[in-house]
């Protein structure tokens, strides 16, 4: 167990539709980091948030976007939905933002399917 | 561009051989991270193993050693006496300090047979 948390564990939904993914990080830890990992395009960074602040984007779509609360928690919303969303989009954690520096912990993944 | 390669899709072995997983890696930073990370069947992600790249000191950890060459940047991972507990998805990925940003291989899916 890594110490983070992402619920749901599964997730159906239709195309076009709207969903959120939550993630806690480890306790102490600062960063969170998001990822979507499919079949065809692997593990794919999306976003890192560092302390409430967005610090690095990778291939994120305009449809998706996420945020860090004050309690360190983050959000990742998907919008707008279409089959190729469909993946495990994990979450992970680390202590600082440094640089890329840190181990990223990552959680159990949300698995998204979309019908 | 690939930033990480692991050109090796699929591998497998029986119990108790020897076994190395390559990665190469591409970055025009001076300071970089690698990392190799494990995805059993159960789906979750276990941190391995980070080298930082001013540091080429090989390292191993029970079963295994990881060899980093800048000369030819790859940061290969061994697993000594394979055992089918290891049969998992093994990531490499590359962190570039500048931008902080993350980048993983394809991965090797590692089949270890009794």
């Amino acid at each position: 167990d890594s110490g983070v948390t992402q619920t749901p564990k599964h997730l159906i939904t239709a195309t076009g539709q709207r969903v959120t993914l939550r993630c806690s990080p480890r306790s102490g830890d600062l960063s969170v980091y998001w990822y979507q990992q499919s079949l065809d395009q692997g593990l794919q960074f999306l976003i890192q948030y560092y302390n409430g602040e967005e610090r690095a984007k990778g291939n994120i779509l305009e449809r998706f976007s996420a945020q860090q609360f004050p309690d360190l928690h983050s959000e990742l919303n998907l919008s707008s939905l279409e089959l190729g969303d469909s993946a495990l989009y994990f979450c992970a954690s680390s202590v600082r933002v440094a640089g890329g520096a840190d181990e990223q912990y990552f959680g159990p993944g949300t698995r998204l399917t979309v019908t | 561009a690939q930033k990480v390669t692991q050109a090796q899709t699929e591998i497998s072995v029986v119990e108790k051989e020897d076994v190395t997983l390559d990665c190469v890696y591409e970055t025009r930073d001076t300071t970089y991270y690698l990392f190799w990370y494990k995805q059993p069947p159960s789906g979750e992600l276990v941190f391995l193993i980070r080298r930082n790249s001013f540091d080429e000191q090989n390292e191993i950890s029970g079963r295994y050693s990881w060899n980093f060459q800048k000369s030819t940047s790859s940061f290969n991972f061994t697993i000594t006496a394979s055992q089918v507990v290891d049969s998992a998805v093994y990531f490499c990925a590359l962190s570039e300090a500048r931008f902080n940003k993350f980048y993983f291989g394809s991965g090797t899916k590692l089949n270890v047979k009794p």
